[in-house]
């Protein structure tokens, strides 16, 4: 089945850093989403990606949908100690499916 | 608050049993998606339904079976349960419209199986 390798899976930074994740895949999608998860919780929606190359900012908060569509990446600047928490990604692919595909997530801590 | 309402939140129960978990989509949503997700695990699509009728299937077991009502809330049914069946369930749903549309997670039902 479909696959979305994210990287990295965990970071361990220091508050006031920036952070960048990404989410390759071998199909191309159509959408991209990234999600926060807090523990305990459902994932929350941060930024939705519709067009290849498009770049979306949510406050500290930037993503992009990778040209080639099999792609993208996140990043958050000047981390502070609430980014803690884990982020996916997910894809949809082109074609009749609407279920979502998700990476496997990113743990982040942020060291005060 | 996503709008999207789960129940239980939490849920124990023994090897054997049956279950049901419930989800209320958000108003004027149609499309309601299960999620399974393990300990260290991803989230893995188990099924969608749209409209009352079943719309996508992902690795949801023959043990497992859902259904959307009228009136578009849906269950998600977990019988002859095991030990690997606990997991966080999360129910979603999506605005309405087709291509890029986003999806939306309640809080989930937490399932332990003793």
């Amino acid at each position: 089945g479909q696959q979305l390798n994210q990287s990295p899976q965990s970071m361990f930074i220091q508050e006031g850093e920036d952070v960048s994740m990404n989410c390759t895949s071998s199909s191309i999608f159509n959408t991209w989403l990234w999600y926060k998860q807090d523990p305990g919780e459902g994932p929350v929606l941060l930024i939705a990606l519709y067009k290849a190359g498009e770049l979306t900012s949510n406050g500290r908060l930037t993503a992009q949908f990778g040209i080639t569509r099999k792609d993208s990446f996140l990043n958050i600047s000047a981390s502070i100690p609430s980014d803690v928490g884990i982020y996916f990604c997910a894809g949809r692919t082109q074609g009749g499916s609407e279920k979502l595909v998700f990476g496997k997530g990113t743990k982040l801590t942020v060291n005060p | 608050d996503s709008g999207v309402t789960q129940t239980p939140k939490h849920l124990i129960t023994a090897t054997g049993q049956r279950v049901t978990l419930r989800c209320s989509p958000r108003s004027g949503d149609l499309s309601v998606y299960w999620y399974q997700q393990s300990l260290d695990q991803g989230l893995q699509f188990l099924i969608q339904y749209y409209n009352g009728e079943e719309r996508a299937k992902g690795n949801i077991l023959e043990r497992f079976s859902a259904q959307q009502f009228p009136d578009l809330h849906s269950e998600l049914n977990l019988s002859s349960l095991e030990l690997g069946d606990s997991a966080l369930y999360f129910c979603a749903s999506t605005d309405r419209g087709g291509f890029g549309n986003t999806i939306y997670f309640g809080e989930g039902s937490w399932l332990t199986v003793v």
